[in-house]
């Protein structure tokens, strides 16, 4: 069966501080995989998707970035972190063979800016 | 541009009742996908129901199912006999296809279910 981990669960980090969260899938092979931020309160923003290693597209300019080094591992960074970054962020993977394309959700990271 | 409305920040039922949670979206396109997704306070986003807009016919999981009106682009989902744990956030969401088949997802409706 596949599974999703996300890590950290929790970040405290201060403005200007950088920023790495990872995102591994296990039991699949060529997902798409998504990062999603969402505000307090607020439903979900798509910020980053990669349909295979290498290839990233970017949804909304700010200043992070993500990377995906292999099939199953997407990484979302930072070089210097602003208040307006605090949120929860969770990591996605879908495939789109056939006809689904249901996406399966990480159990989140939970960072705070201060 | 491709939206989805939730027109119900909250809504409250009680235990063994049925609620109807409304979401309509905004698209061009003729083939897509619809979703309800579910966020207890865990805060685990959970699959709850999924809709092929060329199937006329709605979807259903046991207590759940939806009411797809695809002319009037609406699709809202409907709990029968509510129960403690269904106390969650639900998320209508929309295939983006254009985006790597990401989710667009409306802002929310925060269901309460009460003894």
């Amino acid at each position: 069966s596949q599974t999703i981990h996300q890590w950290p669960a929790t970040l405290v980090q201060p403005v200007g501080s950088p920023l790495s969260l990872e995102c591994t899938v296990e039991g699949t092979s060529n997902p798409n995989l998504y990062w999603y931020r969402q505000a307090a309160g607020r439903g979900l923003q798509l910020l980053f998707y990669s349909v295979g290693i290498g290839q990233i597209s970017s949804e909304v300019p700010q200043n992070l970035s993500a990377s995906r080094p292999q099939d199953r591992q997407f990484i979302l960074s930072s070089k210097k972190l602003l208040l307006s970054d605090s949120g929860f962020y969770l990591c996605a993977w879908s495939v789109t063979s056939g006809s689904s394309y249901e996406q399966y959700f990480g159990p989140g990271t939970r960072l705070t800016v201060t | 541009a491709q939206t989805v409305t939730q027109s119900q920040p909250e809504m409250s039922v009680q235990e063994a009742e049925t609620v109807t949670l409304s979401c309509t979206y905004d698209t061009s396109e003729n083939n897509y996908y619809l979703f309800w997704y579910k966020q207890p306070p865990s805060r685990q986003m959970i699959l709850v129901i999924r809709q092929e807009a060329y199937k006329q016919q709605n979807a259903t999981e046991n207590r759940f199912s939806v009411n797809f009106q695809k002319a009037a682009k609406s699709f809202s989902l409907k709990i029968s006999d509510s129960q403690l744990g269904d106390t969650a956030m639900y998320f209508c969401a929309f295939i983006y296809s254009n985006s790597g088949y990401a989710l667009n997802f409306g802002k929310g409706t925060s269901l309460l279910v009460t003894p």
